[in-house]
């Protein structure tokens, strides 16, 4: 059964740090894992989406990056903002399935 | 602009009562999902579906009812069988060939039961 996990749970910093946030997962055999950041009361937003066979993907102040053989994956934010303050969640969709298997969340706050 | 419309934001339901929670979209997808997210947990998956007239029970459909008989449209029915319902519901919609398979998520609804 598919595992996700993220670490930490909750991440407070001020504003211009580089951050890195965590997700491991149980089984590899995995098609693709989303990045998405969620807005208190909000639907979730796509952040970034990793291929199993690519190493990491890049967008704007945000890299994610995915060691699959691991099972891990990482987002870094470059120069944190307080706007980045959210709840980051990632998800893993098992191979040969439609289905997403989402991590419990890293709640950030960015303070000025 | 293209997106996921989910209804209504707020929904108060008493016990006993089945409640329809609506979720459009105008994206052409041809996947829908249903999610249901509880604080400290993570988004659990209650119904999918992949094409008009065809749905699958996800890891946690107990008490839960939908339908799929337009592509733009599915549906949840929470009903009294739902032992525990209340929640922060939310439904999303993917293209079903495989790729990117970006999901897109509507701003949710938030049912709570009296």
């Amino acid at each position: 059964k598919q595992e996700v996990t993220q670490i930490p749970a909750a991440l407070s910093v001020p504003e211009g740090e580089n951050l890195v946030l965590n997700c491991s997962f149980t089984d590899s055999a995995i098609y693709n894992l989303q990045w998405f950041r969620q807005d208190p009361g909000k639907g979730l937003t796509s952040l970034l989406l990793i291929q199993s066979s690519q190493r990491e993907q890049t967008s704007g102040r945000l890299n994610a990056s995915l060691d699959k053989s691991s099972g891990r994956s990482t987002l870094y934010i470059a120069a944190s903002q307080p706007g980045d303050s959210a709840t980051y969640l990632c998800a893993v969709r098992r191979k040969n399935t439609d289905k997403l298997i989402f991590g419990t969340g890293t709640r950030l706050q960015v303070f000025p | 602009d293209g997106g996921i419309t989910q209804s209504p934001k707020y929904l108060f339901r008493k016990e006993g009562q089945n409640v329809t929670l609506s979720c459009e979209q105008n994206l052409n997808h041809d996947a829908m999902y249903w999610y249901r997210q509880d604080p400290g947990q993570g988004l659990r998956l209650i119904y999918y579906s992949q094409i008009v007239n065809d749905f699958q029970k996800g890891d946690i459909a107990e008490g839960y009812s939908v339908s799929r008989e337009k592509k733009e449209s599915f549906p949840l029915t929470v009903t009294s069988a739902q032992k525990n319902p209340t929640a922060f519901y939310l439904c999303a919609s993917s293209q079903a060939s495989a790729g990117a398979n970006v999901l897109t998520f509507g701003a949710g609804s938030r049912l709570t039961v009296l």
